[in-house]
């Protein structure tokens, strides 16, 4: 079975830096591209990001480049975001989201973590 | 960037009606590569349509998904209790792959 398991929420103060986490299992980790995506509360999806954990590829929406930093260590079949300073507005909840068709070019999701709560107090 | 706009913002229906959701996008979509997805309270987004018409494993064949270039419908042929919910699109034919803003879908 698939699955897609991220950390748990986190609590943290403007300025702090962050580390979250999404860990696969139950395929070939290395060979799916997995993306990151937002949601305000209440809001609408805004991707991210992309990484391919094979080769740690990475791309990046032009509004999050430099705001964040996407990775992945295949050995451990997880991948990352993180904030090296967290700012209010970054309150949101963030998921990792799998690829349906193994390496290639097509960027659409068939399996989703439940998502990370992150709330960033100013 | 693409910039996809659903509409309507919000639609009310009564179960058992027929729900036609569009999703306009500031460019062709390459390939029409366009996705819909469901997302519930509390609950991921889940995939129902890619390809701009393919349904996704296990998806009822009440939902459908037509449309090509910048102009994507997706269509519930008769409404049950659990599709009450909120439906993105999604493109993935340009870098950097963007949602539109949503649909709510909510009971009348």
């Amino acid at each position: 079975e698939v699955q897609l398991v991220q950390s748990g929420a986190e609590v943290k103060k403007a300025g702090e830096s962050l580390k979250i986490s999404c860990q696969g299992s139950g395929y070939s980790f290395a060979s799916y591209w997995i993306a990151w995506v937002r949601q305000v509360p209440g809001k609408g999806l805004q991707w991210m990001g992309i990484i391919y954990p094979g080769d740690s590829d990475t791309r990046y929406s032009p509004s999050f480049q430099g705001q964040v930093t996407i990775s992945a260590d295949k050995s451990i079949n997880t991948a990352y975001l993180q904030w090296s300073s967290l700012k209010a507005s970054d309150t949101a909840i963030y998921y990792c989201a799998r690829q349906a068709v193994a390496a290639t070019s097509r960027y659409y999701f068939n399996f989703w973590g439940q998502g990370t709560l992150v709330i960033v107090s100013s | 960037e693409i910039v996809l706009t659903q509409s309507p913002g919000t639609l009310s229906l009564s179960p058992g009606e027929r729900a036609t959701l569009s999703c306009w996008a500031s460019q062709s979509v390459s390939s029409n590569y366009l996705a819909w997805y469901q997302q519930k309270p509390g609950q991921a987004p889940r995939l129902l349509i890619y390809g701009a018409s393919s349904r996704a494993t296990g998806i009822p064949d009440r939902f459908s998904g037509s449309g090509s270039g910048t102009d994507f419908t997706l269509i519930i042929s008769r409404l049950e209790p659990e599709d009450f919910a909120v439906y993105f699109c999604q493109q993935y034919g340009s870098s950097p792959y963007t949602f539109g803003q949503g649909t709510k879908l909510e009971i009348k």
